[in-house]
């Protein structure tokens, strides 16, 4: 079976930098993804990754070690616009390919 | 704007009522999903396509629901018989193919709403 754990909830100030966390079982580990969703709004693609190690794009960084089943999105310069949900995904290795979602962890960034 | 659009937006019926939905993915994008989304919980995978083909259904897809991609273009999710439960936000997304670096990009979603 699958299963994925993030925190439900995260506050964090205006400018600092915050680590989301994202733990993972799964049968058949084909990548890792990370979105943002507006309440109300499709998700987003963030990022992206299937080897350990940490990827970065921007103010926004990913980080995996499969041997522990452990991923963290980590976000940097925090603006107010950041405030939304953030949904950690496995990727099946399947023929479908298709994603399975944590529930998100709902981020508020305070002034 | 991810390229992927759905219509309608939102959706409102009365329990039995029979409500369809449309998605078109990003044109070139021959792979596409369905998934279902309910509050505080992240997306959960009905089915998906390979061009025309529906090739995976999850066991969340009752003998209620159908979906077609008949073109192997813009796709259609039916709901028969609608019940309180099915009220949830139905997101689609699309991929180039199957490659293992491929992201898929959801569209807005249809939000239903079953009195």
């Amino acid at each position: 079976g699958q299963n994925i754990d993030q925190p439900t909830e995260m506050t964090a100030t205006e400018g600092a930098i915050v680590q989301i966390n994202c733990t993972y079982q799964t049968s058949g580990f084909n990548g890792l993804f990370w979105y943002q969703q507006h309440a109300g709004e499709a998700p987003t693609f963030l990022s992206y990754n299937v080897l350990d190690g940490l990827e970065e794009k921007g103010r926004f960084s990913s980080f995996l070690s499969r041997s522990k089943g452990y991923s963290y999105l980590l976000l940097k310069e925090l603006q107010m616009k950041d405030s939304a949900s953030y949904l950690c995904a496995v990727r099946h290795q399947t023929g479908a390919n298709n994603l399975f979602f944590g529930t998100g962890t709902r981020l508020t960034v305070i002034p | 704007d991810t390229g992927v659009s759905q219509d309608p937006r939102h959706k409102i019926t009365k329990r039995g009522q029979n409500v369809t939905f449309r998605c078109d993915p990003i044109s070139e994008h021959n792979r596409l999903y369905w998934y279902r989304q309910t509050l505080g919980q992240g997306p959960e995978f009905l089915t998906y396509f390979q061009n025309e083909a529906q090739l995976e259904k999850s066991r969340l897809l009752s003998d209620r629901f159908s979906a077609e991609r008949p073109k192997g273009s813009f796709s259609t999710l039916e709901i028969q018989r609608t019940e309180q439960g099915d009220s949830a936000m139905y997101l689609c997304a699309s991929s180039p193919s199957g490659a293992s670096t491929d992201t898929q990009y959801f569209g807005p979603g249809t939000r239903l709403t079953v009195l």
